[in-house]
């Protein structure tokens, strides 16, 4: 079975601050995204990586930027966080489709 | 511009009942449709579907895609309490997924 571990289910920080999500796939997948998850607004794509080191802007990656320093790990960090950026954040991974979820971490900024 | 358009947004039904979801699309380059089902955390998921008229069928829940009108349908008979979720279908356009709103799904004892 396949396993995406995110590193937090809940996290509340002030704004300013710099967040780090942290996500691990164990399927040795290429591809893995980065989504935000709003109520009324289905999943919204905020980063994607189809190899080590290597990015790809989504939808809405404005306030956000990632890391891919290993296949395994692909990390989506709030450079200076907003009340805005308040949201349920979900990692996938896949080598194809479907793309296999982590549980989200919900992430509040006060 | 791709979008992925599912109704009702919301559905409340007794338990037992059959319930039937729509997906809808328009998008450039058409690879697969989705469907997922999540409860409190992560989105699980329940089909693919890749050619039109083809049934997937997995327990109590069914879907079937039509190319033709561009669409998708999940069934769900005889439901339960355990089928409450928001059920998402998405639709894999440029090896992207572009996503729907999601139908919550409610089922009353």
């Amino acid at each position: 079975d396949v396993k995406v571990t995110q590193s937090s289910r809940y996290l509340v920080k002030r704004t300013g601050e710099k967040v780090f999500l942290e996500c691990v796939q164990d399927m040795d997948h290429e591809n893995m995204f980065w989504y935000r998850q709003d109520p009324g607004l289905g999943l919204r794509l905020i980063y994607f990586s189809y190899d080590v080191k290597m990015k790809e802007k989504g939808d809405i990656p404005e306030g956000y930027s990632v890391s891919r320093e290993k296949k395994e790990r692909f990390s989506l960090i709030l450079e200076s966080a907003s009340t805005n950026q308040t949201s349920m954040y979900l990692c996938a991974s896949s080598y194809n489709q479907p793309q296999h979820f982590g549980d989200g971490t919900r992430l509040s900024i006060l | 511009e791709d979008k992925v358009v599912q109704s009702p947004l919301s559905l409340v039904v007794h338990e037992g009942d059959t319930v039937t979801l729509n997906c809808s699309y328009e998008v450039t380059n058409f690879r697969s449709l989705l469907w997922y089902k999540q409860e409190k955390k992560a989105p699980t998921f329940l089909f693919m579907l890749t050619s039109s008229g083809i049934e997937k069928k997995s327990g109590r829940l069914s879907s079937i895609l039509d190319k033709k009108e561009l669409s998708s349908i999940l069934n769900i008979t005889a439901t339960q309490t355990g089928d409450s979720a928001i059920y998402l279908c998405a639709v894999d356009s440029n090896y992207q997924l572009i996503w729907g709103a999601g139908t919550k799904l409610i089922i009353k004892p």
